[in-house]
């Protein structure tokens, strides 16, 4: 059962144009995070956000940026892209307390020509 | 600092073979240790998880002991099939002064032939 949607599934673009990709979860968390899989499948943390505030930004390209407009949602925009950017980004969201289970959505597949 | 050590990239192995994927970890706090699986096309999904040492988490056949004292999560099943071909992830969350996270390891591929 889906619970973490992320548009769009798939971005084709050049080097140098800016592109945006939306995260939205429906199971009530507080804390979304944005993570990067590259093409051998090594998946590391870009940010978290807990109720619309960074918590964790870790050693990202300034070109990427994180918006959250509530706590539903986290979007992921990067300025400029390069082809080094091709990946697939994840967005995950994580309850509160003691649950650590994090609900990743499908992901979104960019690719930068 | 904290981190997470699968040795296995990739795994090939036939129906009905024995499962076993190496994960040990390394950090000063009590983590909670989880097995994710991605399959194709799709985000990753919990597994299972373990919060208290020495316990076993299973799941679908599949069974991981949190071990504190080999520091070990090493993921096993007596007997795959290929609707288990996918990637399998040991993790392991950090509550550091950052928030908590969770730290991958480098993921195994495992394909299993009919």
């Amino acid at each position: 059962e889906t619970a973490v949607f992320q548009t769009p599934n798939y971005h084709v673009t050049q080097v140098g144009n800016e592109v945006s990709f939306n995260c939205k979860q429906t199971l009530g968390h507080d804390t979304m995070y944005w993570y990067k899989q590259d093409s051998k499948k090594l998946l590391k943390i870009m940010f978290s956000y807990n109720n619309k505030q960074l918590i964790v930004n870790e050693t990202v390209p300034r070109r990427f940026s994180p918006q959250s407009s509530d706590k539903a949602h986290l979007n992921l925009r990067i300025k400029s892209v390069e082809p080094e950017d091709s990946a697939v980004y994840l967005c995950a969201s994580r309850g509160w307390g003691g649950q650590d289970t994090q609900y990743f959505g499908p992901g979104t597949r960019l690719l930068v020509l | 600092g904290d981190s997470v050590i699968q040795m296995q990239g990739q795994v090939t192995l036939s129906e009905n073979d024995f499962l076993f994927i190496n994960c040990t970890y390394s950090t000063t706090g009590y983590p909670t240790l989880f097995w994710y699986v991605q399959y194709s096309g799709e985000g990753p999904q919990l597994l299972l998880q373990v919060t208290t040492a020495n316990n076993k988490g299973s799941s679908r056949g599949f069974e991981a002991t949190y071990d504190k004292g080999t520091t070990s999560f090493h993921l096993q099943k007596t007997s795959v099939q290929e609707i288990d071909s996918a990637v399998y992830y040991c993790a392991m969350s950090d509550y550091g002064s950052s928030g908590n996270k969770l730290i991958f390891g480098i993921g195994t591929l495992l394909s299993v032939k009919p």
